[in-house]
Parts: structure tokens; C-alpha cells; sequence
């Protein structure tokens, strides 16, 4: 069975402030990772990926995520936060050879100017 | 870019009353799926097709939910009767093929039931 922990539904940050929104995943077995964006009414936009290789995932729009298999995480980062960046971030995760993502709730990321 | 479209973006509807959603997957993409995503939650899947066929319902709620893809490209999702507890935002998404891990979304239907 799969499930993924957004642990922090909102983030607060003020703008050029660093950021990272985090996700814990629990998986029987092995998964790709996904971080999706959706805006308000809007529908969900690819951040990043990892699929294999290297554990530190370079996305659109700035951000990063690292894989840490050991703690099962993750976590999303962006050096610098834009107004723009007000929206909610999705974790998910997909079993590899099994087309079905599994969500996470939700972080809502507010940033303040 | 190629989209993926839905109609209509928003309804509002009546309890009991039957509800239909239409999405137009990218040209091109064999699998479509429909998600429900309900308020402060993450979307979860409802159905997933390869080209004309069902080959995962299993989160649909069967006994007022159905969804058809007659000829492989467009889809279409309904709830008859609706119920208070159906409002939610309704996603289509599609891939290239059932092996494919990049899923493409649409902007959704915004569903409220009154």
C-alpha cells in the first residue's frame, strides 16, 4: 500500500525568503516521485520529477527537490520565493511499473510581500 | 502547446438531479483518467482508461457514477443522482500510454451541489 504526508497543509513566507515543503512517503515498493503545482481553479502543473539517478531533482520555476530514500522524504525547496509562487504544492508518489499516482493533501504555500 | 480540455469549468447543480463532464485529452494520448479532487485534499483517482476500455474503476463510486469513452479519444463522466457529498473539483488528466509516467491535467470542473 502507498500514502503520502504533506505534514504542513499551509506555509507562510515572505517574499525572497527561502522555502521547503515537505513530503514523507510509505511504500511496500519501489516509487517515482512527482511534486505538481495547481493555482486557484485551476488544474495540476508538473514541478519535477525523479525517476532514478541522481537524488537532487532540478525543476521549472526555480525549485528543487531531494530524493532521501534512508527517511523516505521528498522535500521540496526553492532558494528565493516569488508573490507568484502563492499557490498549492501536491506531493505524489507512483509505483514504478504501475501508472497510478497516489497524493499527497496538499501544502498551501502564501507568499507575503 | 497541446491541452487538455474540459466542459464546463464550473456547475452548480441540485441534489438528485443528474450532472455530465466532457474532457478532450491531448491529441494523440491513449490513457485518460478522471480524478475527483474534494476540498483540502489531494485529487484521487476514479477511472482510468486505455483507449476505450476500463483498466481501473475501482475508486468509483458505481451505483451513481459512470464514464464512457466510446470511441477512444473524448470522455465523458456522470453522476446521476448527485448527491451533497459529490461537490468537489473533477480533473481529467491524459498520457501517451498506460506505461507512460507523465500525466497531463486539465483545468477541471468545479462541481457544488445545492
Amino acid at each position: 500500500a502507498q500514502s503520502v504526508t504533506q505534514l504542513d497543509s499551509q506555509v507562510p513566507v515572505f517574499e525572497e525568503a527561502p522555502v521547503e515543503l515537505r513530503c514523507n512517503y510509505s511504500s511496500s515498493v519501489s516509487v517515482y516521485l512527482f511534486w505538481y503545482v495547481q493555482y486557484p481553479n485551476q488544474g495540476l502543473q508538473l514541478l519535477l520529477k525523479y525517476l532514478s539517478g541522481s537524488t537532487l531533482v532540478k525543476g521549472i520555476n526555480g525549485f528543487e527537490a531531494e530524493f532521501n530514500k534512508s527517511q523516505t522524504s521528498f522535500h521540496l525547496r526553492k532558494p528565493s520565493v516569488h508573490i507568484s509562487d502563492t499557490a498549492e504544492y501536491f506531493c505524489a508518489v507512483m509505483p514504478t511499473g504501475f501508472n497510478k499516482f497516489y497524493f499527497g493533501s496538499g501544502t498551501k504555500l502564501n507568499v507575503k510581500p | 502547446e497541446a491541452e487538455v480540455a474540459q466542459s464546463p469549468r464550473y456547475k452548480i447543480t441540485e441534489k438528485s438531479q443528474a450532472v455530465a463532464f466532457w474532457c478532450d485529452p491531448i491529441s494523440g494520448h491513449a490513457t485518460l483518467y478522471w480524478y475527483r479532487q474534494i476540498l483540502g485534499q489531494g485529487p484521487e483517482l476514479l477511472v482510468q482508461f486505455q483507449d476505450e476500455s476500463v483498466v481501473d474503476d475501482s475508486q468509483l463510486p458505481k451505483d451513481r457514477f459512470s464514464a464512457e469513452r466510446l470511441k477512444g479519444v473524448d470522455s465523458t463522466l456522470k453522476i446521476q443522482p448527485a448527491e451533497l457529498g459529490d461537490s468537489a473539483m473533477y480533473l481529467c488528466a491524459s498520457s501517451l500510454g498506460a506505461r507512460s509516467y507523465e500525466q497531463y491535467f486539465g483545468p477541471g470542473t468545479r462541481l457544488t451541489v445545492t
